[in-house]
């Protein structure tokens, strides 16, 4: 089956700095990749999709300055949290679909557990 | 707009039965439903996709079913055990449009 990996696991960082999650698709090319956050005993929230060589396109009240994604090749895209504040400690995850038969079926990330001090 | 509906009460059920969660929807029928499994602390995992068109899909002890009368899916695991425990996530796709997901049911396996 797909595989999609994240890294890091786990990050903690202080209030103001920034930081960066990778999301990779380990054994078939991502045409795109959804990056999604999950508070405690919630649902998952898409927060925005990419395709592999164009901008993100942002769910509503999701700040595209605040949540940076980069797609730059079918197996790699990056969310950058900048300027983290506490609110934004949350867990993230991000899920891949492709071409072929990883067409209709996302295939998701471990998640990224962020914790803003 | 479409809304997507999971009982949030925890399942609670012993070992050997048979688990039954239900996923219901408010309008329209989706293109196809799928079941996901999360872990405390992991992203969902992937278990079945049935399309509008299709009542029953299996997979070793899982079943879904897809009712587009009742606007319900209903997801069976049949001799259940404690390592199934987990929460179960029911998610739809119209069309083009992105996944969209219930809150997911817990479902505990007693031993």
């Amino acid at each position: 089956g797909a595989v999609v990996s994240q890294h890091p696991s786990r990050v903690i960082c202080k209030s103001g700095t920034s930081v960066k999650i990778e999301c990779r698709s380990l054994d078939f090319q991502a045409t795109t990749m959804f990056w999604y956050r999950q508070f405690p005993k919630q649902s998952l929230m898409l927060m925005a999709t990419s395709n592999e060589g164009s901008k993100a396109t942002y769910e509503q009240g999701v700040e595209k300055d605040k949540f940076l994604i980069n797609h730059a090749s079918l197996t790699l895209s990056t969310l950058t949290v900048t300027s983290a504040h506490p609110e934004d400690s949350s867990f993230y995850i991000c899920s891949a679909i492709g071409g072929g038969g990883y067409q209709e079926t996302q295939y998701f990330g471990p998640g990224t557990r962020l914790l803003v001090l | 707009s479409q809304k997507i509906e999971q009982n949030s009460e925890a399942l609670n059920i012993q070992e050997g039965k048979t688990a039954t969660l239900t996923c219901n929807y408010t309008n329209y029928s989706p293109a196809y439903l799928q079941w996901y499994r999360q872990d405390p602390g992991r992203g969902p995992v992937f278990l079945l996709l049935i399309r509008e068109n299709e009542k029953e899909k299996r997979k070793e002890r899982l079943k879904v079913t897809f009712d587009t009368t009742l606007k319900q899916s209903l997801f069976h695991i049949t001799a259940s055990q404690p390592a199934d425990s987990a929460t179960y996530l029911c998610a739809y796709k119209s069309g083009y449009s992105t996944l969209t997901f219930g809150k997911g049911t817990m479902l505990l396996v007693s031993p």
